[in-house]
């Protein structure tokens, strides 16, 4: 398909556990997002890449997440000693050229849920 | 600290009536506002756009107002249609990132 897809759709895991989500951006795209949404909520920016490295991390709650992006195109949103409250949608987005093309195109996302 | 508000969880509008969603921004430094639509188990999907210089862009049946003075913007849908049901979100872009709001639920009968 040529839209951004997400792995797995959806994922159930233990308290303290690890776990990894991936996206697979629209071929081309050179920036790439990752956004959480909670229930009831809108989306949450978490960290941007353009290209390889990480242009914009803020968004990160805390040292428990880290992303990568290590050729440029699919990127792996990783969770350490997730917590219950990591419950959410994870939503990964591209855009073509980061700043110059507004529209961010988003992929299904992954339901993560932590019992 | 919400930047980006929308004050209204739901809406429901009949089949052929004007649709009108809001949304209110506290941060000055938003240089472009965006409207997503979003259907249950599917990501968010780019639905219009504005520059933050420009007060009003159209593209077919759907209308989005800046009101830059009162940090207000609206998307109008005319006429609504039973496929525009789903969640909308308002965003706005600063630097790299999107701010999202809470989304408005809008249920178009028919």
């Amino acid at each position: 398909g040529a839209g951004v897809s997400q792995t797995p759709s959806n994922k159930v895991t233990e308290k303290g556990k690890y776990v990894e989500l991936r996206c697979d951006p629209i071929s081309g795209h050179t920036a790439l997002y990752w956004y959480r949404q909670s229930l009831g909520q809108g989306p949450e920016f978490l960290i941007y890449f353009q290209g390889t490295g990480a242009a914009d991390d803020s968004g990160l709650p805390n040292d428990r997440f880290f992303a990568v992006r290590p050729e440029g195109s699919v990127s792996t949103l990783k969770i350490q000693r997730t917590e219950r409250g990591d419950s959410a949608v994870y939503l990964c987005a591209s855009s073509l050229i980061a700043g110059e093309v507004h529209e961010q195109f988003f992929g299904p996302g992954t339901r993560l849920t932590v019992l | 600290d919400q930047q980006v508000k929308q004050n209204s969880p739901s809406l429901s509008v009949q089949e052929g009536r004007i649709s009108i969603l809001n949304c209110d921004y506290t941060n000055s430094m938003f240089d472009y506002f965006l409207w997503y639509k979003k259907y249950p188990a599917e990501g968010p999907t780019f639905l219009i756009s504005i520059s933050s210089i420009k007060d009003k862009n159209e593209d077919g049946r759907f209308t989005v107002f800046l009101n830059k003075s009162a940090k207000h913007l609206s998307l109008h849908i005319v006429p609504s249609q039973p496929g525009d049901s789903a969640v909308y979100f308002c965003a706005a872009k600063y630097g790299n990132k999107l701010v999202f709001g809470a989304g408005t639920i809008l249920r178009v009968k028919s």
